[in-house]
């Protein structure tokens, strides 16, 4: 049973729009959420995270919102840029475990 | 900055052969990892290690095994290559010890691209 959910495999916006990527979750006990970005062919790189203690976090285009209740986190960059496009990973800590993906496509 | 070195960036094997796919990091990390990432199942884990000569598996062991003799290299075998492990596979590590991971960021190599024919 997957613990970290991705529903949205792939996303495509418009350059200058706001992305917003979706990521839930069922453990009540993670304690910490973090978003990775991945380029084909390459490793994926850490992007932005967010401790359960808070419900947003904020590091220039990219922030992150958490809704504990809800068990969901979103990922929102604005404005989107060409370069944004690729895989975006959330995971989760406890133990870490990641969400299958969402494919950016920014649109020019 | 962290550096998690994965030796090749490209591999082409047939399918029977052992596989060998190295890892080295020099930030002294107690904990690394071996991931899988297919399209459309994300990042699966394989095995990790929390130090010399430990490991434990992850999600999905079958077919492969691991070595880590030293703290700074942690290596993933293919015993008998199988056309289903063709995929890219991503090696991480990070720093602090005791379970699978902690309130810190895994650091990821660039990925090995598998081709088994």
């Amino acid at each position: 049973d997957q613990q970290v959910k991705q529903n949205s495999p792939s996303l495509s916006v418009q350059e200058g729009r706001i992305s917003i990527l979706n990521c839930d979750y069922t453990n009540s006990m993670f304690d910490y959420f973090l978003w990775y970005k991945k380029y084909p062919a390459e490793g994926p790189t850490f992007l932005i995270s967010i401790s359960s203690i808070k419900d947003k976090n904020e590091d220039g285009r990219f922030t992150v919102f958490l809704n504990k209740s809800a068990k969901h986190l979103s990922l929102h960059i604005v404005p989107s840029q060409p370069g944004d496009s690729a895989v975006y990973f959330c995971a989760a800590v406890g133990e870490i475990i990641f969400g299958k993906g969402t494919r950016l496509h920014i649109l020019p | 900055d962290v550096k998690v070195t994965q030796s090749s960036r490209y591999l082409v094997k047939r399918t029977g052969e052992k596989v060998f796919l190295e890892c080295v990091q020099d930030m002294d990390h107690e904990n690394m990892f071996w991931y899988r990432q297919d399209p459309g199942l994300g990042l699966r884990l394989i095995y990790f290690s929390y130090d010399v000569k430990m490991k434990e598996k992850g999600d999905i062991p079958e077919g492969y095994s691991v070595s880590r003799e030293k703290k700074e290299r942690f290596s993933l075998i293919l015993e008998s290559a199988s056309t289903n492990q063709t995929s890219m596979y991503l090696c991480a590590s990070i720093v602090s010890s005791g379970g699978r991971a902690s309130n810190e960021k895994l650091f990821f190599g660039s990925g090995t691209q598998l081709s088994v024919l």
